[in-house]
């Protein structure tokens, strides 16, 4: 069973600042499969990249999606305020533990 | 609007079942995979499985595949998902989300949209 593992745990960064969430997998994976969610408390996730690098509707070109194999990164080139969330990436049957972008 | 509504808070004591249902609008429910996903309060998603609507197909994680049963009613697009013989560690918030695929089934467009969540309490 694939496991993917994402890191840091937790990124205290400012508005403004670049961000870089990282996603890595215990087996090699298809990029056909892995996607990346943000959520906030109380709230769904909400889709923001699919097919490791297209961007979901309506989701801003901040935010990018790159890697192939066992590893994937995820964008956010100008944090917004309203950035400041978890996020999530997926494959098939399986999340990541998450990485929580808080604010410095 | 494309949305997916679910139905409400359910408090279940230890060995019942619950039944959660997610109620599609604004778009084919036959033409796209519904997916279902849970969270225990501060703690990661967690993917319990697929259904297509079209066909009845189904496929679940391990974790719940013996306790866990996947239907839906196509006369008013509707998905259910029904857990049985809960445990105290069941209690979390239960998405539903619509899940499209290419017509081959070898790509993945995300889960595109979300039902609000429905939160199920196990408590004796």
């Amino acid at each position: 069973e694939i496991v993917l593992t994402q890191s840091p745990d937790t990124l205290s960064l400012s508005p403004g600042e670049r961000a870089t969430l990282s996603c890595r997998a215990s087996q090699t994976l298809s990029t056909n499969y892995l996607a990346w969610y943000q959520q906030k408390p109380g709230r769904a996730p909400r889709l923001l990249i699919y097919g490791a690098s297209n961007r979901a509707t309506g989701i801003p070109d901040r935010f990018s999606g790159s890697g192939s194999g066992p590893a994937f990164t995820l964008t956010i080139t100008r944090l917004e305020p309203e950035d400041f969330a978890v996020y999530y990436c997926h494959h098939l049957n399986t999340f990541g533990p998450g990485t929580k972008v808080d604010i410095k | 609007q494309v949305q997916l509504v679910q139905s409400g808070a359910e408090v279940k004591h230890p060995g019942a079942s619950v039944k959660v249902s997610c109620q599609a609008s604004g778009y084919t429910f036959t033409g796209y995979d519904i997916s279902w996903v849970r969270q225990v309060s501060g703690h990661r998603l967690e993917w319990m499985g697929w259904m297509k609507p079209l066909r009845g197909d189904e496929g679940y994680a391990k974790k719940f595949q013996d306790r866990v049963r996947f239907t839906r009613d196509m006369s008013n697009s509707t998905a259910y998902m029904e857990l049985r013989s809960l445990r105290f560690e069941d209690t979390a918030v239960y998405f539903c989300a619509r899940t499209p695929y290419d017509s081959s089934g070898s790509y993945s467009y995300g889960m595109d949209v979300w039902g609000q969540g429905t939160t199920v309490t196990v408590s004796s």
